[in-house]
């Protein structure tokens, strides 16, 4: 049965850091690209970062470049985020989920996410 | 970057069919997909590839694409369906994974 599972989310100062992890099971994990996608209270999906199966390839959205890395180890079968600069409209349940293909880059299988909070 | 407009809520009857937009220009030249967010739960995929259902996936679940208007189609609505849906596509731009602004469904 496949499973991912988020770790790492809690309540942090604004500017400070936070390393959130995804560990898979239940696929081969070193044959899938993933993505973070976060949730903001309230509002919409926003897409946040995407590794290659191998962590070569890596893309961001405009609002984390600079600030946020996502890099993975596939011995480990996990995915990792990390957040620097954390500013309040950081403030999101991040999900890591499966790419199910990349030409068409939809996303198959979700974890059920870990709260981030930024708040002085 | 690309913008997908919904429709901020879908109001239906048990049994009926609800009929969900989302648009974006030329959205037909894209793939579509499509995921189900229950409240407090993970979104799920329930169409890819503008017309494609996972497995486990109800057949009541279809989509369409074409020009600028994607549409999730969904057949014989159960009081299990309400929920958050929302469209998703690529696009080559600098924020590639594109995310719908999402259509609260309710089941009268």
């Amino acid at each position: 049965q496949m499973q991912l599972v988020e770790s790492g989310g809690g309540v942090v100062q604004p500017g400070k850091s936070l390393r959130l992890s995804c560990t898979a099971s239940g696929f081969t994990f070193s044959s899938f690209a993933m993505h973070w996608v976060r949730q903001a209270p309230g509002k919409g999906l926003e897409w946040v970062a995407f590794i290659s199966s191998d962590g070569t390839n890596k893309h961001y959205a405009d609002s984390v470049t600079g600030r946020f890395t996502v890099s993975r180890d596939n011995s480990k079968d996990t995915v990792y985020l990390q957040m620097n600069s954390l500013r309040p409209e950081d403030t999101a349940v991040y999900y890591c989920a499966r790419d199910g293909n990349l030409l068409t880059a939809y996303l198959d299988f979700w974890g059920q996410g870990t709260l981030v909070t930024v708040s002085s | 970057s690309y913008v997908l407009t919904q429709p901020p809520s879908v109001s239906v009857a048990p049994g009926q069919t609800a009929r969900i937009t989302c648009g974006g220009n030329d959205i037909g030249s894209k793939n579509v997909h499509w995921y189900q967010q229950k409240p407090g739960q993970a979104p799920v995929l329930v169409v890819y590839d503008d017309s494609d259902r996972p497995s486990g996936i109800p057949e009541r679940f279809s989509g369409s694409n074409s020009g600028n208007t994607a549409t999730l189609t969904i057949s014989r609505v159960e009081a299990g369906d309400e929920a958050d849906y929302y469209c998703q596509v690529w696009d080559g731009s600098s924020d590639p994974y594109v995310f719908g602004t999402g259509t609260k469904v309710t089941v009268l």
